[in-house]
């Protein structure tokens, strides 16, 4: 079965550069969830997108920026990059045609700042 | 508050021995349980869900876990683990009735596998 798809994998940014992660969710499937994950800590909600619009909104800080797209697909947009931005970003998707809201996890994308 | 809580940071375990890891949750409306495992640098894997019926859950690998509603408890375990078990082990709650419900996790088990 198709599973929720990040690029990249893997990312390295200097301090105060940009940097862009991008999530395709399940076939089918139109809400999305970003969490952060820092070094040995659990992961935690960043922010969601319905219908390309936001759903929710967690701790994320202000030099963030996310958005879904009309084929369902969202983008988290990371600017003035810091060193303790370095963390692993999930991405998760469900969807509304369901029973529950039951996410489904991305291998997510480790942003390493230097 | 909706909360997860891990009691133990550690756990160190012989192979071959049982295993249970202990989780708690505080949740007002009705809970949505997950168990996943995550080995170092690697994504989140899924190991065992409960929504409803049966309060005894199958997951994969061989674990299993006990929802008790009276205790506000989630525990996983494993009859024989192996040395590939060895990983950080997440408890998570969510109730995912609405889009806007997200998943909270507890700060994870680090679980240890001696020869």
């Amino acid at each position: 079965a198709a599973g929720v798809i990040q690029s990249p994998r893997h990312l390295i940014k200097e301090k105060r550069e940009t940097a862009t992660l991008k999530c395709y969710p399940i076939p089918r499937h139109d809400t999305v969830y970003w969490y952060q994950q820092g070094p040995g800590q659990d992961p935690q909600f960043l922010i969601s997108f319905y219908e390309k619009m936001q759903s929710d909104k967690g701790s994320i800080p202000d030099r963030f920026s996310a958005q879904q797209f009309s084929d369902y697909h969202s983008e988290l947009n990371m600017s003035s990059l810091e060193l303790g931005d370095s963390a692993l970003y999930f991405c998760a998707s469900s969807s509304s045609g369901t029973r529950t809201y039951e996410q489904y996890f991305g291998p997510g994308t480790r942003l390493t700042v230097t | 508050a909706q909360s997860v809580t891990q009691p133990d940071i550690h756990i160190t375990v012989s192979e071959g021995a049982s295993l249970e890891l202990r989780c708690n949750y505080s949740y007002g409306a009705t809970p949505y349980l997950f168990w996943y495992v995550q080995s170092p640098g690697q994504g989140l894997q899924l190991l065992l869900k409960y929504f409803s019926g049966d309060t005894l859950v199958q997951g994969i690998k061989g674990f299993e876990a006990e929802f008790k509603r009276s205790q506000s408890s989630f525990n996983l375990r494993k009859p024989s683990v192996h040395w590939s078990d060895a990983a950080e082990y997440f408890c998570a709650v969510g109730a995912l009735a609405n889009r806007d419900d997200k998943i909270i996790f507890g700060k994870g088990t680090r679980l240890h596998i001696l020869p």
